[in-house]
């Protein structure tokens, strides 16, 4: 059970938009600590999607995007493509816990 | 070019000791934490612990103390992970990752290794 709640899957056709949502608590999203999302295609090390709720590293397509409020966070993808299609993670900070905490995983299906 | 390489796969049997290592390069290694990641086969990502090489301040998830040793060789640009006594469910792959950030609070993981896989077997 992660500290931070993700639906294991969601989907969408593309060129459509999804929203991912990271759902935590008082001690985690709702303190006050950002958000970061991470994509990791098959195989291969995760990667830096969105850091501080909201910013985009370099590189990274401005089709992502984030975003956070109360004691959730949400990723958006829009203009869905078919490379789009892979897991994604968020990940925070908790207090309670001491340490770094991940959300279990969403799975993008590309229609 | 940030850069982290992870040493190569292993395979080893329950009860043997391991450790492998992460290499920094191309930024000041002594001035970022260096964290651990666990990925175990179809799960999702663990935090274990990050180190800070400029004077080994370590910190360890609850979950992992006590299981593993994170250390750092700052001459060589090397943070490691050990284990004592490898178990069958230690068999996963582990990822070390360059932390970024203002604050421990705001920390994420900007820079990953490209994964060491540890296999335990008998």
């Amino acid at each position: 059970q992660s500290v931070l709640t993700q639906p294991p899957s969601v989907s969408g056709a593309p060129g459509q938009r999804v929203t991912i949502s990271c759902t935590g608590s008082s001690s985690n999203i709702g303190a006050g600590f950002d958000v970061h999302w991470y994509q990791q295609l098959p195989g291969t090390a995760p990667k830096l999607l969105i850091f501080g709720n909201s910013s985009r590293p370099s590189g990274v397509p401005d089709r992502f995007s984030g975003s956070k409020s109360g004691t959730s966070a949400s990723l958006a993808i829009t203009g869905l493509q078919a490379e789009d299609e892979t897991d994604y993670y968020c990940q925070s900070y908790d207090s309670s816990l001491s340490g770094w905490v991940f959300g279990g995983g969403t799975k993008l299906t590309v229609l | 070019e940030v850069q982290l390489v992870q040493s190569g796969a292993e395979v080893k049997k329950p009860g043997e000791s391991l450790k492998i290592s992460c290499k920094g390069s191309g930024y000041i290694f002594t001035n970022y934490w260096i964290g651990w990641v666990r990925q175990m086969p179809g799960k999702g990502l663990e935090w274990m612990g990050i180190i800070y090489p400029a004077d080994s301040d370590t910190r360890y998830s609850p979950s992992f103390e006590g299981q593993v040793t994170i250390s750092v060789d700052e001459s060589i640009s090397t943070a490691y992970l050990q284990w004592s006594s490898l178990m069958a469910s230690d068999t996963a792959m582990y990822y070390c990752a360059r932390l970024s950030g203002y604050d421990l609070g705001s920390y994420y993981f900007g820079y990953w290794g490209q994964g060491t896989l540890v296999s335990v077997s008998s």
